[in-house]
């Protein structure tokens, strides 16, 4: 069925260095939608994008989503140890009230 | 704290065995979410009520079922259970049924083991 792709699955950074998550989709997406599970958690709401090509930025997170609606990013500034966690992109493909959440792409910050 | 309210937080049970997994959203919020959580799939959407009405239906199987009673509450039944049926179960709620909805809001999870 349709799927929201998220890369990577894993990603090992030293503390200060910068992480970046992409999510893809091969259908166009109404909104794309960002949550944090921490470990032992559930996924916390970050964000959502609605426009094309649009950029919002959260302090060191900058999100943004493509012209086309097709695919997404999240990118880390100087990562922290409080950022570890894994990071789902969530679209709602098409007319579709359902978010579909990519595999997630887990943060491992070395300190 | 979200609001949502899951319960049990943990179950274990044994394979051919029933549970009932149960779900509070958040004061006013009208939809409800399952979504299943195993560490090779990721967050799969099982099934979304809407104010007590099945409104869509994702990868459910057929040994599971679920149903939204009308003080808003929902009720996830896992029947005839099998080892690859351990996962966490996460519940989630919005306020009303809308394509540009906002966040989704998440209950803690009810973490199942089927042994």
């Amino acid at each position: 069925g349709q799927q929201v792709m998220q890369i990577p699955q894993y990603q090992h950074v030293q503390e200060g260095e910068d992480f970046t998550t992409y999510c893809n989709s091969s259908t166009t997406l109404s909104n794309i939608q960002w949550y944090k599970q921490r470990p032992g958690g559930h996924p916390v709401f970050l964000i959502q994008l609605v426009k094309s090509g649009e950029v919002k930025k959260q302090k060191r997170l900058t999100f943004q989503f493509g012209e086309a609606k097709k695919n997404s990013s999240l990118h880390i500034t100087a990562t922290q140890t409080t950022d570890v966690g894994t990071y789902f992109c969530a679209g709602r493909i098409g007319g579709s009230y359902i978010p579909t959440f990519g595999r997630g792409t887990s943060l491992i910050v070395h300190p | 704290d979200s609001g949502v309210t899951q319960t049990p937080k943990h179950l274990i049970t044994a394979t051919g065995q029933r549970v009932t997994l149960r779900c509070s959203p958040r004061s006013g919020d009208l939809s409800v979410y399952w979504y299943q959580q195993s560490l090779d799939q990721g967050l799969q959407f099982l099934i979304q009520y809407y104010n007590g009405e099945e409104r869509a239906k994702g990868n459910i199987l057929e040994r599971f079922s679920a149903q939204q009673f009308p003080d808003l509450h929902s009720e996830l039944n896992l029947s005839s259970l099998e080892l690859g049926d351990s996962a966490l179960y996460f519940c989630a709620s919005t306020p009303r049924l809308a394509r540009n909805t906002g966040e989704l809001f998440f209950g803690e999870g009810s973490r199942l083991t089927v042994l």
